[in-house]
């Protein structure tokens, strides 16, 4: 089976900090993913990746940045976050488009 | 632009209950479509696709018709469970789509009363 792992399920952060969320698949999937899951407003995209260094803005990049070194690991970072950011976070990955996009179980994120 | 666009919920429904959830779309050309369901506390599972018009996805008890002409894809049941209790979401992939994303609507929960 595919598995995407997010390392972190539940955290709190303070205003201003730097916050890293972690995200690992093991299928070799080109595609990764990060959305953010907000009631009434469905899954939101951050950002994406195609290829290793490969990042692509999704409708909501702002206050977000990426990393994607290795083809298993895209990392969503916040450089410093904010209360508006508290969050559902699920990372995703795919072999390619038009393909099932599978997801992580999702890192709750508070702000305080 | 693509948009999918869910009925509102929360969806409430005793168990054996028939349930229908629409889900209409806006899209270039022919594009894959999708349901999603998602447990409490979990991340989103694939439940069912379809990739053309006419195509119908199946699984778990549950059916949806890809339909250009209506440009729908809404989410059937005959026989919900309290099991079935979940958020569902429509999504599709557009057909000119580097990176593979999806693009979702809003959800809709559904809870099954036994």
């Amino acid at each position: 089976d595919v598995k995407v792992t997010q390392s972190s399920r539940y955290l709190v952060k303070r205003t201003g900090e730097k916050v890293f969320l972690e995200c690992v698949q093991d299928m070799d999937h080109e595609n990764m993913f990060w959305y953010r899951q907000d009631p009434g407003l469905g899954l939101r995209l951050i950002y994406f990746s195609y290829d290793v260094k490969m990042k692509e803005k999704g409708d909501i990049p702002e206050g977000y940045s990426v990393s994607r070194e290795k083809k298993e690991r895209f990392s969503l970072i916040l450089e410093s976050a904010s209360t508006n950011q508290t969050s559902m976070y699920l990372c995703a990955s795919s072999a390619r488009a038009g393909n099932t996009i599978y997801f992580g179980e999702g890192s709750w994120l508070t702000v305080v | 632009g693509n948009s999918v666009t869910q009925m509102e919920g929360p969806v409430t429904l005793s168990e054996e209950a028939f349930l229908t959830i629409n889900c209409t779309y806006t899209a270039t050309g022919y594009p894959s479509l999708f349901w999603y369901v998602q447990y409490p506390g979990e991340g989103l599972q694939l439940l069912l696709k379809a990739t053309k018009a006419d195509d119908k996805g199946s699984n778990k008890g549950f059916e949806a018709t890809y339909r250009k002409e209506t440009t729908s894809f809404h989410l059937e049941k005959g026989s919900v469970q309290v099991s079935d209790s979940a958020v569902y979401f429509c999504a599709l992939s557009p057909i000119y789509n580097q990176g593979g994303k999806l693009i979702f609507g809003q959800g809709t929960e559904l809870s099954v009363k036994p």
